[in-house]
């Protein structure tokens, strides 16, 4: 079935830092993908998301381009704050059902000062 | 706040007692999904309605899950006969009919079964 792996956590990084969060799916189909964000102590948001292959998202200075050729969706941030300090989940919508949404088991990020 | 919400936010239950959790959508959005996540995991789906019908369930909706939306508005899941693998955050979700990738979740329900 479909499915999500990313990079395991927790990462930690220094503030201005280059960020790249890994993700890869897998999927008999053509899915769309997202990045979701959990801040703590709130609900889960959609940061990004891609419909296609080639297609970049973007939101809030992160980005991630849909690559059908390596079945990837790579979150990328050029310099981090400590206000990204969250919990980053990987996503697709299912192939099979396209209103269930599968993720990937989240990426702690914590930015250092 | 026009957001999902969920209430209660905590829930502390014995095991074998049975408790139920209600989730307002979002009032335009027609479709509202029901996911569970337990803890160092990501969401996992349960089942979702459109209206008040309900399309899908996933297999992790054992018999003793049961989720409901009457009126097409809001909505109840629950659990009986609790027991201590049900103990996780249970999320809600909503969106519009025509847009069903773009789900607005809620804050969530702790459960934590003793």
């Amino acid at each position: 079935g479909d499915s999500v792996t990313q990079m395991e956590g927790p990462v930690t990084l220094s503030e201005e830092a280059f960020l790249t969060i890994n993700c890869t799916y897998t999927a008999t189909g053509y899915p769309s993908l997202f990045w979701y964000v959990q801040y703590p102590g709130e609900g889960l948001q959609l940061l990004l998301k891609a419909t296609k292959a080639d297609d970049k998202g973007s939101n809030k200075g992160f980005e991630a381009t849909y690559r059908k050729e390596t079945t990837s969706f790579h979150l990328e941030k050029g310099s981090v704050q400590v206000s990204d300090s969250a919990v980053y989940f990987c996503a697709l919508s299912g192939t099979s059902s396209a209103s269930k949404i599968i993720f990937g088991s989240g990426t702690r990020l914590s930015i250092r000062p | 706040d026009t957001g999902v919400s969920q209430n209660p936010r905590h829930k502390i239950t014995k095991r074998g007692q049975n408790v139920t959790f209600r989730c307002d959508p979002i009032s335009e959005h027609n479709r509202l999904y029901w996911y569970r996540q337990t803890l160092g995991q990501g969401p996992e789906f349960l089942t979702y309605f459109q209206n008040e019908a309900q399309l899908e369930k996933s297999r992790l909706l054992s018999d003793r899950f049961s989720a409901e939306r009457p009126k097409g508005s809001f909505s109840t899941l629950e659990i009986q006969r609790t027991e201590q693998g049900d103990s996780a955050m249970y999320l809600c979700a909503s969106s519009f009919e025509g847009a069903v990738n773009e789900q607005y979740f809620g804050p969530g329900t702790r459960l934590t079964v003793t």
